[in-house]
């Protein structure tokens, strides 16, 4: 499971309250993606990490923002949390071995806005 | 605009039977596809991956097929299993691997009829 863990692993909030979800992972992996998956859309990515302090967009950005102090953590915040971002958020690292390069998730984060 | 396209929202298939799932896509860069299985309330695990500069990848059960002609891949199963029942994305990349942003479809479920 490439050693990724979410948290929480679900909540429920209200529009316009502060959301911040966390992924952490244990193998040093420099590269880490935040997804969303709606039904329809499959996953869409959010924001990604390629180091410390180093972040770029995804396709569908807006409303979100991320932080990486350090590198086995990605924060994703959501500053004010709207019902379209009620979804499943799963975080990921990318991970390269016998010449197969992948990227392993994790095990999501059901997120609720009423 | 959706550049990976699953067309098949659903699949069902007797078990022992051969599974094809397909995937098209319309951006002539991405030079990397990978096809992921998520099962309910899990994060989608990497199943097989395949290079531009291969028509073929081939992993047990398992095997991609590219073709490029045609911007098509798809995965076949062989034989399938009722525990192969699941949803499948395929996912693509102009990077070389998956070391960067993924594109993905939007999902076909696969049933396994025992």
């Amino acid at each position: 499971d490439a050693g990724i863990t979410q948290s929480p692993r679900h909540k429920v909030t209200e529009t316009g309250t502060p959301v911040t979800l966390r992924c952490h992972q244990t193998e040093n992996h420099r590269y880490m993606y935040w997804y969303r998956q709606d039904p329809g859309h499959g996953l869409r990515l959010i924001h990604y990490s390629y180091g410390v302090k180093d972040t770029d967009k995804g396709e569908v950005s807006d409303g979100y923002s991320v932080s990486r102090s350090k590198t086995e953590d990605f924060l994703l915040t959501l500053e004010s949390a709207t019902s379209s971002q009620t979804s499943v958020y799963f975080c990921a690292i990318s991970y390269s071995s016998g010449g197969t390069d992948t990227q392993y998730f994790g095990p999501g984060t059901r997120l609720t806005v009423l | 605009d959706q550049q990976v396209k699953q067309n098949s929202p659903s699949l069902s298939v007797q078990e022992g039977r051969i599974s094809i799932l397909n995937c098209d896509y319309t951006n002539s860069m991405f030079d990397y596809f990978l096809w992921y299985k998520k099962y309910p309330a899990e994060g989608p695990t990497f199943l097989i991956s395949i290079s531009s500069i291969k028509d073929k990848n081939e992993d047990g059960r398992f095997t991609v097929f590219l073709n490029k002609s045609a911007k098509h891949l798809s995965l076949h199963i062989v034989p399938s299993q009722p525990g192969d029942s699941a949803v499948y994305f395929c996912a693509a990349s102009p990077y070389g691997g998956a070391t960067n942003k993924l594109i993905f479809g939007t999902g076909t479920l696969l049933a396994v009829q025992p």
